[in-house]
Parts: structure tokens; C-alpha cells; sequence
């Protein structure tokens, strides 16, 4: 059974430092995983989806990177901003069989001006 | 598109009660998901649809909960009769072929 942890479950920055959370997972056959968002009282917004044969995804401030082969996942966020507190969410597609996402239980991230 | 359609974004009700959460995909996905959000458990899949058939619903946690989906554009949770530990948000999602997944902004069921 594919399991997915986020260490740490919450963690404090001051406004401009990048950061980096992880994300692994404990069976490497996977089709491809995704970081979601999610604010508070809010549904979950995707930021970025890596495909199991790419290493990295990037968008805007947000870098994804991929090690399928051990099993981990890095969400690095340049020059972070207050607005970027949220709850941060990895998710595991399986490569065959049930098309379900399995989640992590998410990184709680606060940006301190 | 405007995205993933819950309604209603809140609903409380009482013990024993029949509760129906709504769901319209994205037009042209083929899946369809139901998903459940509790501190304690985190996000669990209850039930999936492809091209409105359902597919696993291995997640479903008792006969009190049911799902159908009549159509591509919507599909139905319902939980008769409900109980306090059902209370969570409740999530949609639609995809096409695995190609990311959308999510609905949920509905948020207490059962008191």
C-alpha cells in the first residue's frame, strides 16, 4: 500500500527566505505526482504535476522535483511572500491499477512578515 | 471553465438524516472523484467514475454512503442516514486521464 509522508507537518519562515519541503513516498511505481495548496476553509488548488519520467516542473517561484527512484519529492519556493501560507499538499498517482490520488497530511507553512 | 462545481459549500444536519452533495466535473474529463477531508485521517478517496461508471469504491466506508452519476456533467454523494462521524469535507475532483487532477472548493457536512 502506497503511503505518502510530508516532513515537516508545519513550518515557520521569515518573508524572502526560499524554502523547502518534502514530500516522500514508499512505492516508486508511480504515473506522476502533484503538489495541490490548500488555504484555510479552502478546496485544494493545483500548483504543479510531474510526470514519473520528468525530474522537475517549474513555475513562477515554485520548483517540483522528482526522484522516483527513491522515493522523493522537493517543493522549493523562492523569495517567499506572506500570501504563500497555506497548507502544502504532495499527492501520488499509481502507475497501474486504481487511478486514486494518494495525499500526504500536508505542511502547514507560515510566512512571517 | 469555471472549474470543479460543489454545492452546497455547507450543510448542517441532524442525526439520521438524508444529506446529498452535488458535484459538476470540468466538461470533457472523464473521471470523476469523491474525496474526504478529516484532521485525523487527512484526504481519502471514497469513490471513483470513469465515463460515469463506477470504478473503485473500495473507499466508501459503509452501505450508508452511496454514489451515482448519471451523467458526464454530474454526479451525487449521498449518506442516509448520517451520523456525527461523518462530519469532514466532503471533495470533488475530475481529471482527464490522470493528466492533474481538479478539485472542487468542497462542501463541509456536520451531522449534529
Amino acid at each position: 500500500k502506497q503511503e505518502v509522508t510530508q516532513i515537516p507537518a508545519a513550518l515557520s519562515v521569515p518573508e524572502g527566505e526560499n524554502l523547502v519541503l518534502n514530500c516522500s513516498f514508499t512505492d516508486s511505481a508511480i504515473y506522476n505526482l502533484q503538489w495541490f495548496r490548500q488555504d484555510p476553509g479552502k478546496g485544494l488548488t493545483s500548483l504543479l504535476l510531474i510526470q514519473s519520467s520528468q525530474r522537475e516542473q517549474t513555475s513562477g517561484r515554485l520548483n517540483a522535483s522528482l526522484d522516483k527512484s527513491s522515493g522523493r519529492s522537493t517543493l522549493y519556493i523562492a523569495a517567499s511572500q506572506p500570501g504563500d501560507s497555506a497548507t502544502y499538499l504532495c499527492a501520488v498517482n499509481k502507475w497501474a491499477g486504481s487511478y486514486q490520488l494518494t495525499f500526504g497530511k500536508g505542511t502547514k507553512l507560515s510566512v512571517i512578515p | 471553465d469555471a472549474g470543479v462545481i460543489q454545492s452546497p459549500r455547507h450543510e448542517v444536519t441532524e442525526m439520521g438524516q438524508e444529506v446529498t452533495l452535488r458535484c459538476k466535473p470540468i466538461s470533457g474529463h472523464d473521471y470523476l472523484f469523491w474525496y474526504r477531508q478529516t484532521m485525523m485521517r487527512g484526504l481519502e478517496l471514497l469513490i471513483y467514475f470513469n465515463n460515469n461508471v463506477p470504478i473503485d469504491d473500495s473507499g466508501m466506508p459503509e452501505d450508508r454512503f452511496s454514489a451515482k452519476m448519471p451523467n458526464a456533467s454530474f454526479s451525487t454523494l449521498k449518506i442516509q442516514p448520517s451520523e456525527p462521524r461523518d462530519s469532514a469535507v466532503y471533495f470533488c475532483a475530475s481529471s482527464l486521464d490522470r493528466a492533474g487532477y481538479t478539485f472542487g472548493s468542497g462542501t463541509r457536512l456536520t451531522v449534529v
